[in-house]
């Protein structure tokens, strides 16, 4: 089955610097990988999503890549806030796997701290 | 617009004891999940539905049960309550977009403890 592997499990930064987490996927069928952001007792939101026609997607300072070959997709923060100190999980769904939308597996996720 | 609710917040259960927690969405949602979260260990599929009257296992079904008799309610059943099932429960919903990828939408949590 797909398993979906994130790194790091923690990343410390300063303010304004930017932050990378990493995903690969072991199934080639994935076809949709989101990113949630989890803050501290609360459940996880969307915070940006890419379909496999597509290589990149921006929306503000965030980004997501996904190099399809490679099976990899990654997060980018870019000038980076203390409010974005949070938990990040990727997930990557593959059709037919629970229902023909595809049910998500998700990385273990990253902690992500901001330091002002 | 209250999205996805679930109760109760926090539970302490003792072993073999059983609960039911209550998830409740208001979004016209035709799939709903559960979820499990524990350290390390990332978000886990229970059980989830496609659709009023029916259920599915997903990841890590055993020890619990679902029911889905209505559209908007998902409920998960522990029908005795083992410290293993100590975790943090997420309840969730999605519609079909047509292609492939849901948006999953997540409730707040739900904080058991089985001592």
């Amino acid at each position: 089955g797909e398993n979906v592997e994130q790194h790091p499990s923690t990343l410390s930064v300063q303010e304004g610097d930017s932050a990378v987490i990493k995903c690969t996927y072991s199934d080639s069928a994935s076809n949709y990988f989101p990113w949630y952001k989890q803050e501290l007792g609360k459940g996880p939101q969307l915070i940006i999503d890419i379909r496999s026609n597509v290589g990149e997607k921006k929306d503000q300072r965030i980004a997501v890549t996904l190099n399809k070959t490679a099976k990899h997709f990654s997060l980018h923060i870019t000038e980076t806030q203390p409010e974005d100190s949070a938990v990040y999980f990727c997930a990557a769904s593959i059709p037919g796997y629970g229902g023909s939308q595809g049910n998500l597996i998700f990385g273990k996720g990253t902690k992500l701290s901001v330091k002002p | 617009n209250a999205g996805v609710t679930q109760t109760p917040k926090f539970r302490v259960l003792k072993t073999g004891q059983s609960m039911t927690l209550l998830c409740a969405q208001d979004m016209n949602h035709e799939y709903m999940y559960w979820y499990r979260q524990d350290p390390g260990m990332g978000l886990r599929l229970i059980h989830y539905s496609v659709g009023e009257g029916t259920t599915a296992k997903g990841e890590v079904p055993d020890g619990y049960n679902v029911s889905r008799l209505k559209k908007q309610n998902f409920l998960l059943g522990l029908e005795s309550a083992a410290p293993s099932q100590t975790s943090v429960y997420f309840c969730a919903s999605s519609y079909p977009t047509g292609t492939s990828g849901n948006t999953i939408y997540f409730g707040e949590g739900s904080w058991l403890t089985v001592v």
